[in-house]
């Protein structure tokens, strides 16, 4: 039973135009979400996180909004540049647990 | 720089070898794990060790071994692999057990 999901295997987007990564998860006692980004053979690299006492963080081009009721959260990242080209995985922690529960990653590519 | 070293960072063996990944982290982290990434995977976890003590197996068949001499190293010791074994072994570090956790680069796993 996968417990956070990433529905969205992979994304392409115009550069500078906004891109949206997608998170679903199916346990209400997570209570802390990141996102990471990997390029290829490289280890992920964390990117932002939240907490569920928040709806939004914000870092530069990078927000992540968090939707409790619907146990979603989104990363949205404007304006998309070429760098931004990567896999990105959503993480999930249940409060008082060590570890975190990975998505299956989303390839995101942003054209010229 | 990431802060967190694996060597080797390929490694082809077959399912008699005995072989061993390393991991050692700069960061002054006091929890230390390893993840594997299979293809078209969510990232698994396989053991957490914090303090230098083995808090979490992850149900891992034996033929894996950990061991963790102190806070700043992390060794998996494989034995008789099977082919299905192949795959990218990352470890990681944080500060406690369930925070942000900073990757190393990993280890290609070819089993033979």
């Amino acid at each position: 039973d996968q417990q956070v999901k990433q529905n969205s295997p992979s994304l392409s987007v115009q550069e500078g135009r906004i891109s949206i990564l997608n998170c679903d998860y199916t346990n209400s006692m997570f209570d802390y979400f990141l996102w990471y980004k990997k390029y290829p053979a490289e280890g992920p690299t964390f990117l932002i996180s939240i907490s569920s006492i928040k709806d939004k963080n914000e870092d530069g081009r990078f927000t992540v909004f968090l939707n409790k009721s619907a146990k979603h959260l989104s990363l949205h990242i404007v304006p998309s540049q070429p760098g931004d080209s990567a896999v990105y995985f959503c993480a999930a922690r249940r409060q008082g647990a060590q570890k975190l529960v990975f998505g299956q990653g989303t390839r995101l590519t942003i054209n010229p | 720089e990431t802060g967190v070293t694996q060597t080797p960072r390929h490694l082809v063996m077959g399912m008699t070898n005995k072989k061993s990944l390393k991991c050692e982290q700069h960061l002054g982290h006091n929890a230390m794990y390893w993840y594997k990434q299979s293809a078209k995977k969510p990232l698994e976890l396989m053991f957490v060790y914090n303090f230098k003590e083995q808090t979490e197996n992850n149900s891992v068949p034996s033929r894996f071994s950990p061991e963790c001499p102190n806070s700043s190293h992390l060794f998996l010791h494989l034995h008789t692999l099977q082919p299905e074994d192949s795959a990218l072994y990352l470890c990681a570090s944080s500060q406690e057990s369930g925070a942000e956790a900073f990757f190393g680069q990993g280890t290609r796993l070819t089993v033979v």
